[in-house]
Order: C-alpha cells, then sequence, then structure tokens
C-alpha cells in the first residue's frame, strides 16, 4: 500500500470547520483512501474512504485531488469530542497500514 | 446495535503466563482481523480469517501467538509465555467479504474497543 505523510498535530476552534491535510503522492490507480479516527483508549473508528470522487456522510467530507496525490479530511463543525488521531490510509488490499496519524485537539 | 465485542477490557500478567483474548464480530461479517497497537504508535496488522480460514499472518505474530476462529464467529488469541515486549492494545476489527470482484477497497473494517495487555 502506498504511504501517507500527515502533519503530526494539528488545533481548531469548536464549531468551525477542521481540514485535514493528507499526502499519498505513490497512489495507485485502484487504492482507496480511508479516514480513521481513534479516541484516546478507545478502537479506532472509521469515517468515511473514497477512490477518486469527492465524498460525503454524516461525519465528513473526503476531498481527493484530480491527481490522487493528496486529499483533505474536512469536519464541517468541529466538536470538543472530535478531538482525537486521525489516520489517513491508502488500501487495496485486506488490511489497513495505520501510520502516526495526526492528533486533532479541538478547544473551546 | 451490537458492534465489535472484545473481551477482557484490561489484562495484567506476569511475563511468562499465558493470554487468551476473545473478540466477537458484528453478526453477518464474516472477516475478521487483528492488530495490535504500542503506545504511541498506530495500530499494526496480525493476522486474519475469513469464515473459519487464517489467510494470513503477520512476521509481528511469532510463534508465541496463535489465533482461531473455530466456527468462523468468534475468535481468539493467545499469547504464550508472555514477555514484557507484548505489552500492547489488541484489537479485533470485522468486515463483510460479499462477492469476488467487489475491490478490496471498498470492504470497511469495523473495530472493537480492544484489550490492553500489561505484562509485568
Amino acid at each position: 500500500d502506498a504511504k501517507t505523510t500527515q502533519p503530526p498535530s494539528m488545533d481548531c476552534a469548536e464549531g468551525r470547520a477542521a481540514n485535514l491535510p493528507c499526502n499519498h503522492s505513490t497512489i495507485s490507480g485502484n487504492e482507496y483512501v480511508y479516514w480513521y479516527r481513534q479516541i484516546h483508549s478507545q478502537g479506532p473508528q472509521y469515517i468515511i474512504h473514497g477512490l477518486k470522487n469527492n465524498e460525503t456522510n454524516e461525519m465528513a467530507s473526503l476531498i481527493i485531488t484530480e491527481d490522487r496525490k493528496s486529499s483533505t479530511l474536512i469536519l464541517p463543525h468541529a466538536m470538543l469530542r472530535d478531538t482525537a488521531v486521525y489516520y489517513c490510509i491508502v488500501r487495496r488490499i485486506y488490511k489497513l497500514s495505520f501510520g502516526a496519524g495526526t492528533t486533532v485537539t479541538v478547544r473551546a | 446495535d451490537t458492534g465489535v465485542s472484545q473481551d477482557p477490557r484490561h489484562k495484567i500478567t506476569k511475563r511468562g503466563q499465558n493470554v487468551t483474548f476473545r473478540c466477537d464480530p458484528i453478526s453477518e461479517h464474516n472477516r475478521l482481523y487483528w492488530y495490535r497497537q504500542t503506545l504511541g504508535q498506530g495500530p499494526e496488522f496480525l493476522t486474519y480469517f475469513q469464515n473459519e480460514a487464517q489467510l494470513e499472518k503477520s512476521r509481528l505474530l511469532s510463534d508465541r501467538f496463535s489465533a482461531e476462529r473455530p466456527k468462523g464467529s468468534f475468535s481468539t488469541l493467545e499469547i504464550q509465555r508472555t514477555e514484557q515486549g507484548d505489552s500492547a492494545m489488541y484489537l479485533c476489527a470485522s468486515s463483510f467479504w460479499g462477492s469476488a470482484g467487489v475491490p478490496y477497497g471498498e470492504n470497511i473494517q469495523y473495530f472493537g474497543a480492544g484489550t490492553r495487555l500489561s505484562v509485568l
């Protein structure tokens, strides 16, 4: 699976949109972009995934660039409970390969 | 809504003892995965099952580790002769694999809360 690069940490204000970047410049045509998050001491939680098109669900939006070399996860209205480690994963096969992720802290 | 269930949530053991963890997947899911997560790191893949067949084992899974899924439902992960380096969170995930031709990328894995193992 392709490697991903994420900033180690970021802060955002409660109620504002949080934009989490991810670089995956070596992504292949059949590899999906997945986002999970992990709140302290819990298991990873699936957020969203996509192949080429932008995706939106009740939790977040995923914007994938046209060349697919980077993507952005958007939390439209960050809440304190969204404080977590967010993992961007590029996946082709059965397993998920997690990196270090981005620690997102939502501040009141 | 029953998600992936793991038991126990916490386990403290002494070095050299054997431990066993259990995972109950989401009921209709035929694939089950084990991951390990050490402090400050992302989860690392250990092994996975499709129904009762163990299809892949990571090099991280030493001979002291064994996983089973005897009836294609729940799974157990056993660690024999535990070492301090085994201290970690052990995570289980499950997914439904419906048919050939569906891209792996569309196969969402749902995780349990994990079992935290501390080896003294």
